[in-house]
């Protein structure tokens, strides 16, 4: 009931085309669900959060979707572009409780 | 401001070996967590401390340790090295009163165990 589980592992997209990483999660008590960009020989950095009481958030070319009847929740990244090349990691968290990551996708994006 | 630092960047240690992670949190920040990276497992997590105490703990084997002096700096120790604890061990502080909704990670120390 911890788990997050995240899919693809791996994606390829073409420059310009938009990149859809999924995560789905069992724990109902999760209310936080953020998204970290992760660079080779880096730790990861917070890219976008929702919390579960919106559909959807978006910063810049990055949207969180969110189907709370569902759990599950989607990064979209529109216009993706050769420096969105990175590990992204979905997680999830409730209170004052540690982080519970994704497995990870790697993402490369084709000039 | 100083970000997460760990020391060292990289280790090369033997089987059955023993081995001490530092993690320097940001200045403030008195929580800090502990996870460890490999291909295909993601993140997982090994423990958190606050103010000295650990206070969560992840489902590790009692080989890995840790603590955290009254400064917020902490250590994790690793002992009996085994072939599968090679991995990047990244450390994450995060504001006081946020919760885990902001964690900031530092670069990781990449352990090789021989």
């Amino acid at each position: 009931q911890q788990q997050v589980k995240q899919s693809p592992q791996s994606l390829i997209v073409q420059k310009g085309g938009i990149s859809i990483i999924n995560c789905a999660y069992e724990n109902t008590a999760f209310d936080y669900f953020p998204w970290y960009q992760q660079f080779p020989g880096k730790g990861p950095a917070l890219l976008i959060a929702i919390r579960p009481d919106v559909s959807e958030k978006k910063e810049g070319r990055f949207t969180i979707s969110f189907n709370k009847s569902a759990k599950q929740f989607s990064l979209h990244i529109m216009d993706s572009q050769p420096g969105d090349s990175a590990t992204y990691f979905c997680a999830a968290t409730w209170g004052a409780q540690k982080l519970v990551f994704g497995q990870g996708t790697r993402l490369t994006i084709n000039p | 401001k100083a970000g997460v630092t760990q020391t060292p960047r990289y280790l090369i240690k033997t089987r059955g070996q023993q081995v001490t992670l530092s993690c320097s949190p940001i200045s403030g920040h008195r929580s800090v967590s502990w996870y460890q990276q490999t291909p295909g497992q993601g993140l997982q997590f090994l423990f958190e401390y606050f103010s000295e105490t650990q206070r969560n703990k992840g489902n590790f084997p009692g080989r890995f340790s840790g603590r955290q002096f009254s400064n917020s700096r902490s250590e994790m120790n690793v002992s009996t090295l085994e072939l599968g604890d090679s991995a990047l061990y990244l450390c994450a502080s995060n504001p006081p009163g946020t919760g885990w909704t902001e964690a900031f990670f530092g670069q990781g120390t990449r352990l090789t165990v021989v």
